[in-house]
């Protein structure tokens, strides 16, 4: 009964390279969010998602951030140009549906810009 | 807009010793709030999840209160161990919202 699973654990890109982060969600579970967290600062939503639905992208920038969760295969994670301020834990939560539902979380993609 | 506030920021208690951590929140009109914790390097485990219809949850040493209408919500926990060291969070989640609003957290060191 594997949890939520991310990878990969530790990412290091150039500027302007691309990062890809996968998540698979905890099985049987449909729903999907990012979330960031900077260092020294709080959890901060980026983005729901549903099987190959964006359902709620308002925390997400509006440039060069983008995610998917297809029908088939883990959710993705892309920031295209990365910057410096882009080095953040990126953590991916799923449950299973409804607003009752906890969400569950994975350990994280720590990524590091240099 | 919904902002989650836990004080103290960072708390260590001897081995054995009841503690309580606290959070606040802004806007009342929440669904429930849910409390994590967090070990260095890892991700978010949830320990209690509170309706907001409901006043507290139980799971084993660990005691949650919710009063909805004075925005706080209390972690208990009875007889602290050392491996309860961990950043504890609490996170509400706002009627009709999608995501959730997370304080920054408390870090909690219990000395063997």
């Amino acid at each position: 009964n594997a949890g939520v699973m991310q990878n990969p654990r530790h990412l290091v890109r150039r500027r302007g390279q691309e990062a890809r982060l996968r998540c698979s969600p905890m099985k049987g579970h449909s729903h999907v969010y990012w979330y960031r967290q900077l260092p020294e600062e709080g959890l901060k939503f980026m983005v729901y998602l549903q099987k190959e639905n964006i359902i709620d992208e308002s925390g997400m920038p509006k440039e060069r951030f983008s995610a998917e969760f297809p029908k088939e295969g883990p959710s993705i994670l892309r920031i295209q140009q990365v910057v410096r301020g882009d080095s953040a834990a990126y953590f991916c939560a799923s449950s299973t549906e409804g607003y009752n539902s906890p969400l569950h979380f994975g350990n994280g993609t720590r990524l590091t810009v240099t | 807009k919904q902002e989650v506030t836990q004080i103290p920021a960072a708390l260590s208690v001897p081995e054995g010793e009841n503690l309580v951590l606290n959070c606040s929140f802004t806007d009342s009109a929440i669904y429930n709030l849910q409390w994590f914790r967090q070990d260095p390097g890892k991700g978010l485990t949830s320990l209690l999840l509170i309706q907001s219809s409901q006043r507290e949850q139980t799971s084993g040493r660990l005691n949650a209160s919710l009063d909805k209408s004075s925005g706080r919500s209390t972690l208990y926990i009875a007889a602290s161990q050392p491996g309860d060291s961990a950043t504890y969070l609490c996170a509400v989640r706002e009627t009709g919202a999608n995501n959730l609003f997370f304080g920054t957290g408390t870090r909690l060191t219990v000395i063997p």
